[in-house]
């Protein structure tokens, strides 16, 4: 069974950080290009960021450049997400996301991180 | 940036009914990178299609996927009362990655 299991959300102060970490098993993680995919309030989907396989190739969403980074750990099936200088607008379900045959194949069941003071 | 335009934003049909939803792309999709994703509240995405017409692991095939360069299609052959959710269309083709802004299927 494929199982992308989310932690680390939760309410943070404007300017705070956070980092979330998805973990995987139940799909090769080591061969899967991976993403994370934010959904704010009553709105739509909006890519964050991608990481290929081997970690060697990250991209971001224009806005988030410099704030988040993506990483990832072979080792420990895991994907991260660290995110600094957090702003009311971050505030939203952060999903993970991977594998399969398009590498959209597979969700976490999104995590919901709140910027407030 | 590609954007993703979908039509109609609200679809009101009945179960049985056939739903057309639109997904038209600023630029071409190169290699047909569209996929189109079910959400329903409170819950994560649901790949459907990807490749702008592969069916997903498990997905019933009254979906089905249509269109290449700047125009796609997502058909529901006969609406079944678990299908009434909102829905996307994705392009993986150019980054930045983008989704269109949803459809959203009611009864």
């Amino acid at each position: 069974e494929v199982q992308l299991v989310q932690s680390g959300g939760g309410l943070v102060q404007p300017g705070g950080s956070l980092r979330l970490s998805c973990v995987v098993s139940g799909f090769t993680f080591s061969s899967s290009w991976m993403s994370w995919v934010r959904q704010a309030p009553g709105r739509g989907l909006a890519w964050v960021a991608s990481i290929n396989q081997d970690g060697s190739q990250v991209s971001y969403a224009d806005s988030l450049k410099g704030r988040f980074t993506i990483s990832r750990d072979n080792v420990k099936n895991s994907l991260h997400l660290q995110m600094n200088s957090l702003r009311v607008e971050d505030t939203a379900v952060y999903y993970c996301a991977g594998g399969g045959s398009s590498s959209w194949s597979y969700w976490g069941q999104g995590t919901l991180v709140t910027v407030s003071s | 940036e590609v954007v993703l335009t979908q039509s109609p934003g609200t679809l009101s049909l009945s179960p049985g009914e056939r739903a057309t939803l639109s997904c038209r792309a600023s630029q071409s999709v190169t290699s047909n990178f569209l996929a189109w994703f079910q959400q329903k509240p409170g819950q994560a995405p649901r790949l459907l299609i990807y490749g702008a017409s592969s069916r997903a692991t498990g997905i019933p095939d009254r979906f089905s996927g249509s269109g290449s360069g700047t125009d796609f299609t997502l058909t529901i052959s006969r609406l079944e009362p678990e299908d009434f959710a909102v829905y996307y269309c994705h392009q993986y083709s150019s980054s930045p990655i983008t989704f269109g802004q949803g459809t959203k299927l009611e009864i």
